[in-house]
């Protein structure tokens, strides 16, 4: 069966350090990847998705990128955090983009 | 755009009532319709979906959720609640493309 695991689940950083969330998916090839922010409160944001090895489909302009080294691996980076970068960050995959996704249990970042 | 609303920001239910959470949706054509559930701190989990067919469609954990056209929506519905039933829950909208839209969510509270 397919798994989704995302490291950190909790992370504390200062504002201006850099970021690397790290989604990883297992019993599945070529999966669509998304990454997801939640704000305190407030729905899902899809930030990022992936259909494929180095390919990114960016949703919102903002401080953070993200990056797909290998067909199931998928990044969320950021060269320097503001404090409007905390929230819970979810990563989740599907077969393909008509098909369901599947969310990782996510990352809390607080940024201090 | 599509667009996903979720009228009832929370809901309080006595355990052993029913529920029926709202969702009402816009888009021009019919789209992929889906149901999560969220518990606090951990991801979204899929409950139920509709693409097609049958507009009553079951999910996981004795939920159901029936698609009406007319009106746009696509309710949650369960007999009796029971305690680990209280979450968040998420109506989303599938589209063209690979976006998926997330309602606001639901809070659903259990009394005892």
């Amino acid at each position: 069966s397919q798994t989704i695991h995302q490291w950190p689940a909790t992370l504390v950083q200062p504002v201006g350090s850099p970021l690397s969330l790290e989604c990883t998916v297992e019993g599945t090839s070529n999966p669509n990847l998304y990454w997801y922010r939640q704000a305190a409160g407030r729905g899902l944001q899809l930030l990022f998705y992936s259909v494929g090895i180095g390919q990114i489909s960016s949703e919102v302009p903002q401080n953070l990128s993200a990056s797909r080294p290998q067909d199931r691996q998928f990044i969320l980076s950021s060269k320097k955090l503001l404090l409007s970068d905390s929230g819970f960050y979810l990563c989740a995959w599907s077969s393909d983009s008509n098909q369901p996704q599947h969310f990782g249990d996510g990352t809390r970042l607080s940024i201090l | 755009a599509q667009s996903v609303t979720q009228p009832d920001i929370h809901i309080t239910v006595s355990e052993g009532a029913s529920l029926e959470l709202r969702c009402n949706y816009s888009y021009g054509a019919t789209p992929y319709l889906f149901w999560y559930v969220q518990s606090p701190g951990q991801g979204l989990q899929l409950l139920l979906k509709y693409f097609s067919g049958d507009t009553l469609v079951q999910g996981i954990k004795g939920f159901e959720a029936e698609f009406k056209r007319s009106q746009s929506s696509f309710n949650l519905r369960k007999p009796s609640v029971h305690w680990s039933d209280a979450a968040e829950y998420f109506c989303a909208v599938k589209a063209a493309g690979n976006k998926l839209t997330f309602g606001g969510g639901t809070r659903v509270l259990v009394k005892p």
